[in-house]
């Protein structure tokens, strides 16, 4: 595709439910990462894949999350048993190579835990 | 370790009148760096990028930074505003080699005025 493409747009799940989000880089490229967005904070690290491998998962701040990318394209950020502190928006930007290049990220999904 | 300060949470200009976002950065590695603009409700995208090639980076719209190693910064810099620039404004960082994570200032909100 033309762009970095996520869905949901917009997400409200109720606490204790598990949600699931997903990013469709653009063709071709290899890495894939995934970011967190506080209201009004800058985005912060979850996890990184170079084509299917998870590469680093150093951000992710529980073990209720978990991100796959079985066949090296699309991947899935999945949160289990969701708490108010997961509201954000979970941002995905992927890239040809090498980082230092600059990554393309998608518009984000908003995730809102009530 | 890697992380940037952005100096000012909130700059605001008048229409025509020069733009100043300050970004100081802290890198134990060669580093990348980038502007990255949100618009409200849209995504993040690349203003510019600096990769240990010529120190002043010209970019989108008007915009250029400049690397002053002496002083770990990185500035960016606008001649005259409009009022499309309203926006969030991040400074990045990131290793200049391999995929490494960006890591994210908390952002500059700039407002033009009329």
């Amino acid at each position: 595709g033309a762009g970095v493409s996520q869905s949901p747009r917009y997400k409200v799940a109720k606490r204790g439910q598990d949600v699931a989000l997903r990013c469709d880089p653009i063709s071709g490229h290899v890495s894939l990462f995934w970011y967190q967005q506080a209201l009004g904070q800058g985005p912060e690290f979850l996890t990184y894949f170079q084509n299917e491998a998870q590469l680093d998962k150093s951000g992710l701040p529980s073990d209720r999350f978990f991100a796959e990318r079985p066949e090296g394209s699309v991947s899935t950020l999945k949160i289990q048993r969701t708490q108010q502190e997961d509201s954000a928006v979970y941002l995905c930007a992927s890239s040809m190579g090498r980082g230092r290049d600059g990554y393309t990220f998608g518009s984000g999904t908003r995730l809102t835990v009530v | 370790a890697q992380s940037v300060t952005q100096l000012d949470s909130h700059v605001s200009v008048s229409e025509g009148t020069p733009v100043l976002l300050r970004c100081n950065y802290s890198s134990s590695y060669s580093p990348s760096l980038f502007w990255y603009v949100q618009h409200p409700n849209k995504g993040l995208q690349l203003l510019l990028k600096y990769t240990s090639a010529a120190t002043l980076v010209k970019g989108i719209n008007g915009f250029e930074a400049e690397f002053k190693k002496s002083e770990t910064s990185f500035h960016l810099t606008k001649p005259s505003a409009h009022m499309s620039d309203a926006a969030e404004y991040f400074c990045v960082v990131s290793r200049n080699s391999g995929n490494t994570p960006l890591v994210f200032g908390k952002g500059t909100r700039l407002s033009v005025i009329a």
